[in-house]
């Protein structure tokens, strides 16, 4: 069973911090995704990650794809208030499926 | 943002009756999805659509089941409502095998 491992499972920072969420399994994929879910709604993709290395930024948020494919990470810089909410990383497993992490709740403080 | 809408949004059913959450989309899309969400769990895969009336199943499938006989909608079936089936569900749709996927708002369902 291929199980995606997020870490930490909360985390809580004052205005103006960096942070790292980290996407971990035994596993390799194909291709990653990350998602942020505010409450209430569903979750919105951020970004999609490919090939082994690849590194990708969205303004201060900084995406990495580990060398093996089994590994994520995902960098905020200067976090603002409007980056709360619960994030979420989804591998490609196998034809057609996704497997979801259990997620990474983060409450920036203003 | 993608054209995809969940009916009902809010639900309270009695532990034994059927179920039957409805996911439309208006984006021509050929793959959509059926998740659950409870906490300390993520997202998990019920049932998929790879195409109209092609569908199989995910890691947390007994008890559900799908229909898919148009592209636009994905019907879930509760075929007998459980308490353990008190969840939030949400659908999705991608353009694409395993490519990006779009959510709907999602449907909480209460069983008592």
């Amino acid at each position: 069973t291929q199980l995606l491992e997020q870490s930490p499972q909360f985390l809580s920072i004052q205005e103006g911090e960096n942070l790292t969420v980290y996407c971990n399994s035994s596993s390799v994929f194909s291709s990653l995704q990350w998602y942020r879910q505010e409450p209430g709604e569903g979750p919105v993709l951020l970004v999609t990650v490919v090939t082994g290395g690849e590194v990708k930024k969205l303004k201060r948020l900084t995406f990495q794809f580990g060398d093996a494919r089994k590994d994520s990470s995902l960098h905020i810089t200067a976090a603002q208030p409007g980056d709360t909410g619960l994030y979420l990383c989804a591998g490609a497993a196998g034809t057609y499926k996704y497997i979801f992490g259990t997620g990474t709740r983060l409450k920036v403080l203003a | 943002d993608a054209g995809i809408t969940q009916s009902p949004r809010h639900k309270v059913t009695e532990t034994g009756t059927p179920v039957t959450l409805r996911c439309h989309q208006t984006e021509n899309h050929r793959y959509m999805y059926w998740y659950r969400q409870d906490p300390g769990h993520g997202l998990r895969l019920i049932h998929y659509s790879y195409g109209v009336k092609d569908t199989d199943k995910g890691e947390v499938s007994d008890g559900y089941s799908v229909s898919r006989s148009k592209t636009e909608d994905f019907l879930l079936t509760l075929e007998s409502a459980t308490s353990s089936q008190t969840s939030v569900y949400f659908c999705a749709i991608s353009p694409r095998d395993r490519g990006e996927q779009y959510f709907g708002p999602g449907t909480r369902l209460t069983v008592t």
